[in-house]
């Protein structure tokens, strides 16, 4: 069974910093790229961050640009997301989730996310 | 980047009610159109792939159409675990973005 769990959200002063893990099993992850996506409460969906599966390609969204970083270490079947520089309009659930195997690039698993609050 | 325009943004509707949303890109995406699903409190889930492809284990009832700027996600008879909030999602090219969303209501 494909599972995604993160963890590493927490309360956090603005200007702080948090570092996000999502652990996968259930699946060969070092051949999917992973997404992070946040919800800020009672809104949509925003996508933050795409790693492919060996790290050597990656893409921010600009409101993150220079802030967060996507990481991955495959050998311990884990996603990260540096967050640095920490802003009120950060604080969101979290969510990693992998990308499809085929062309259409769509997010088939997602894990159950983690919440972020960033506030003095 | 490219725009994502659902509607409408909420609807009502009864167990049995066929169900139509639409979703309009700001250019053309071709066919690399996802829907998903989410329940309160719940992560989304992938409904629709490329989109009019299924994913595994959704049932038959949700179906997908549409190419270049214009998409439909359609309910044909809704059920009482189909209400939920509903993401129309472009994956044509990078920043990926997300409709506002469409709440599906009793």
């Amino acid at each position: 069974e494909v599972q995604l769990v993160e963890s590493g959200g927490g309360l956090v002063q603005p200007g702080g910093s948090l570092r996000l893990s999502c652990v996968a099993s259930g699946f060969t992850f070092s051949t999917y790229w992973m997404h992070w996506v946040r919800q800020l409460p009672g809104k949509g969906l925003v996508w933050v961050s795409r790693i492919n599966s060996d790290g050597t390609s990656i893409s921010y969204a600009d409101s993150v640009k220079g802030r967060f970083t996507i990481s991955r270490d495959n050998a311990r079947n884990t996603l990260y997301l540096q967050m640095n520089s920490l802003r009120a309009e950060d604080t969101a659930v979290y969510y990693c989730a992998r990308v499809i195997i085929g062309g259409s690039r769509s997010m088939d698993y997602w894990g159950q996310g983690t919440l972020v609050t960033v506030s003095s | 980047d490219i725009q994502m325009t659902q509607s409408p943004s909420s609807l009502s509707a009864s167990v049995g009610d066929r169900v139509t949303i639409t979703c309009r890109a700001s250019q053309s995406i071709s066919s690399y159109l996802n829907w998903y699903q989410q329940k309160p409190g719940k992560a989304p889930e992938l409904l629709i792939y490329a989109a009019s492809t299924l994913q595994s284990g959704v049932p038959s009832r949700f179906s997908g159409s549409g190419s270049g700027t214009d998409f439909t996600l359609t309910i044909s008879s809704l059920q009482p675990e189909d209400f939920a909030t509903y993401y129309c999602q472009q994956s044509n090219s990078p920043p990926w973005t997300f409709g506002q969303g469409t709440k599906v209501e009793i």
